[in-house]
């Protein structure tokens, strides 16, 4: 398997416009998670989905973040204005059904490095 | 919210080094893990421990969960430079949805 594959790596653009970053999650996976990861507030969970379904969105920091998952391959995460402040990079992981034992492993994209100008 | 701090911030050390990092909390949590994440890459799972007071060894690494399942620390024996990079501890919160809390990092450099 490819592992967790994530898309753009880097993204630069302007403040106003709409980013979309795109993930797709090891076959079987059932969980997906999206993360944030900057220097001041370190790896912060922004939702995560269980078989397509979201469960804690309580991370998203605001309205412009919105996160889709149609199908068990594929997962968005749209922000929409973007601002300065949205610099950051984006992990995705993905982890099996048994997320909820003890033994559990998340499996993390390499990110997408986002630059808001 | 639980919260995991760790400590120190930042480490630089010379090659053969001892070194330990620590991650602290005042909440409990049922489970907690430790990631090192490389530059570039996203983190990968280095241990998952369960039990208060358990202790696992990973080659030079020693993890132990203090036992009251609060903190944990993690000891590398004879730094490589192949152990530098981003150190993250992650504790599966107790209450509301189950979730992973990650710690604030330790970024580890080992100089040959």
């Amino acid at each position: 398997d490819a592992g967790v594959i994530q898309s753009p790596r880097h993204e630069v653009t302007e403040m106003g416009q709409e980013v979309t970053l795109r993930c797709k999650p090891i076959s079987g996976h059932d969980y997906l998670f999206w993360y944030r990861q900057t220097m001041m507030r370190g790896l912060e969970l922004l939702i995560y989905f269980n078989n397509n379904v979201p469960i804690d969105d309580s991370g998203m920091p605001e309205d412009r973040f919105s996160a889709k998952m149609p199908n068990a391959s594929f997962s968005t995460l749209k922000i929409q204005p973007s601002e300065p402040r949205d610099s950051a990079v984006y992990f995705c992981a993905s982890s099996l059904d048994r997320f909820h034992s003890s033994y559990n492993e998340q499996f993390f994209g390499p990110g997408t490095r986002l630059t808001v100008l | 919210t639980q919260l995991l701090e760790q400590s120190p911030q930042f480490l630089s050390i010379q090659e053969g080094e001892n070194l330990t990092v620590y991650c602290n909390s005042s909440s409990v949590f049922s489970s907690l893990q430790w990631y090192r994440q490389e530059p570039g890459e996203g983190p990968v799972l280095l241990v998952t421990v369960v039990t208060g007071g358990e202790v696992k060894k990973l080659k030079r690494l020693t993890f132990q969960f203090g036992d009251a399942r609060k903190d944990s620390s993690l000891h590398i024996t004879a730094a490589q430079p192949g152990d530098t990079g981003l150190y993250l501890c992650a504790g599966a919160q107790t209450s509301g949805t189950y979730k992973y809390i990650f710690g604030t990092g330790t970024r580890l450099k080992v100089l040959a």
